[in-house]
């Protein structure tokens, strides 16, 4: 079956290590994403990819990196300079000419700082 | 400074009901707008979705209502089940790059 794959699903990390959480999709999507959620607030963008070796920045990149070397592939490592990485992450991705907007997320991956 | 407004985090509905979702945008440049629903500890699902030329999309008992003048955006579910608690966001579009801005989300719970 076609989806998107994140894992883990729960990963715990000390203060000051970089963690890196995975994201696969088999749908041949272009474009994929990556999102924060926090109690209480929305989803917030944190980088995406529109093609193989390009990436930009969302609203909330600094303290994270990405890389898109396969298209199916976007993984994205949370660094020790972010100050709250505590949160849910959810990955998702699209095709560029889908005209509606919908986006296909994965299952998320909890992220705790202990 | 928030674009989208989901102003009511919560909503409880008797089984049977309508209930009716809302949201609040302050920027004219989005073309789509989409409804999404998350369970816990999972990611959102696609609900439902309206082009900004349109004012109104059905589907089964979902139905999207646009209203441009007044930069608001509604979710009606009718009849409510209690299959349909859970959290709902508001996703509106803007720009060729398929990049959502996301409302805080309201949570509703439907009760027998």
């Amino acid at each position: 079956d076609g989806g998107i794959t994140q894992s883990p699903k729960y990963l715990f990390r000390k203060e000051g290590q970089n963690v890196t959480l995975s994201c696969e999709q088999n749908l041949n999507h272009d474009a994929m994403y990556w999102y924060r959620q926090d109690p209480g607030q929305g989803l917030r963008l944190i980088y995406y990819s529109q093609i193989v070796n390009d990436f930009q920045k969302g609203d909330i990149a600094e303290g994270y990196s990405v890389s898109r070397e396969k298209k199916e592939s976007f993984p994205l490592t949370v660094t020790s300079a972010q100050k709250n990485p505590t949160a849910f992450y959810l990955c998702a991705s699209t095709l560029l000419g889908a005209n509606t907007g919908e986006l296909f997320f994965g299952e998320g991956s909890r992220l705790t700082v202990l | 400074d928030q674009q989208v407004k989901q102003n009511s985090p919560s909503l409880s509905v008797q089984e049977g009901r309508i209930s009716i979702l809302n949201c609040d945008y302050t920027n004219s440049m989005f073309d789509y707008f989409l409804w999404y629903k998350k369970y816990p500890a999972e990611g959102p699902t696609f609900l439902i979705s309206i082009s900004s030329i349109k004012d109104k999309n059905e589907d089964g008992r979902f139905t999207v209502f646009l209203n441009k003048s007044a930069k608001h955006l509604s979710l009606h579910i009718v009849p409510s089940q209690p299959g349909d608690s859970a959290v709902y966001f508001c996703a509106l579009r803007s720009g060729g790059y398929n990049k959502l801005i996301f409302g805080a989300g309201t949570r509703l719970a439907v009760h027998p």
